[in-house]
């Protein structure tokens, strides 16, 4: 079962500009995940956030999240053309022994 | 530090050939080890949690003959797809965990396994 929906599916912008995908999730989590996956690549990790935090930032990365509202933003600000990739918000499950992947946000930044 | 290596990167064979992929953590310990398929523009699906020297914990719908998991060692996890058909032709990831760390930390992938089955 997937955990986390992503919106949009898919997201075009200019260089310079900002980038903001939103998940959202079923069950109680114990943290929430990013990733990012480049075309035919595996994922790296972007930045983790517990389930007591409610903000946390990374060089240009910020990520929220809301367990009251079971959703989370990751923003990419002042986007740069080797942002584009797919970026996948992730769930723990089972106790937090696995993690379950969001479909998915496509970001094509344009130079 | 942690990183896991996959390989191959890229498989073509013929219908009805098994093929093993290998997954490695190169620099950290690795109890559980985790195996993605992911078809094009979509998510990764987990198909089972390798822990090692145990059987591997397979989710619902994964036939368990058909994709057989072998965990030998803390370093290394191996995926092979059984008769391989079309059908099974995808992207296959695998990652891992630090052994010993709680669930709060990232897992780290490795790059991947193109499928092609002709």
């Amino acid at each position: 079962s997937q955990q986390g929906e992503e919106d949009p599916q898919a997201l075009s912008i200019q260089e310079g500009e900002n980038a903001t995908m939103n998940c959202s999730y079923k069950t109680s989590i114990n943290n929430l995940q990013w990733y990012r996956q480049n075309s035919g690549r595996g994922l790296v990790h972007l930045i983790l956030i517990r389930s007591n935090e409610r903000e946390k930032h990374s060089g240009r990365l910020r990520v929220t999240l809301d367990t009251s509202k079971k959703s989370s933003s990751l923003l990419i600000t002042a986007s740069r053309a080797a942002d584009t990739a797919s970026y996948f918000c992730a769930t723990d499950e089972g106790g937090g022994f696995k993690t379950i992947f969001g479909a998915g946000t496509r970001l094509f930044v344009k130079a | 530090g942690a990183v896991v290596s996959q390989h191959p990167s890229w498989v073509i064979c013929k219908s009805g050939t098994s093929v093993k992929i290998e997954c490695r953590s190169l620099d950290f310990q690795a109890t559980t080890m985790f195996w993605y398929r992911q078809f094009p523009k979509q998510s990764l699906m987990l198909m089972a949690t390798s822990n090692e020297g145990s059987k591997a914990t397979y989710e619902q719908g994964v036939e368990k003959d058909k994709f057989l998991i072998n965990h030998a060692s803390l370093t290394l996890s191996t995926l092979t797809v059984t008769s391989a058909h079309p059908e099974d032709s995808s992207f296959y990831i695998c990652s891992a965990r630090v052994a010993g760390r709680d669930s709060n930390q990232p897992q780290h992938f490795g790059d991947g396994t193109r499928l092609s089955i002709l």
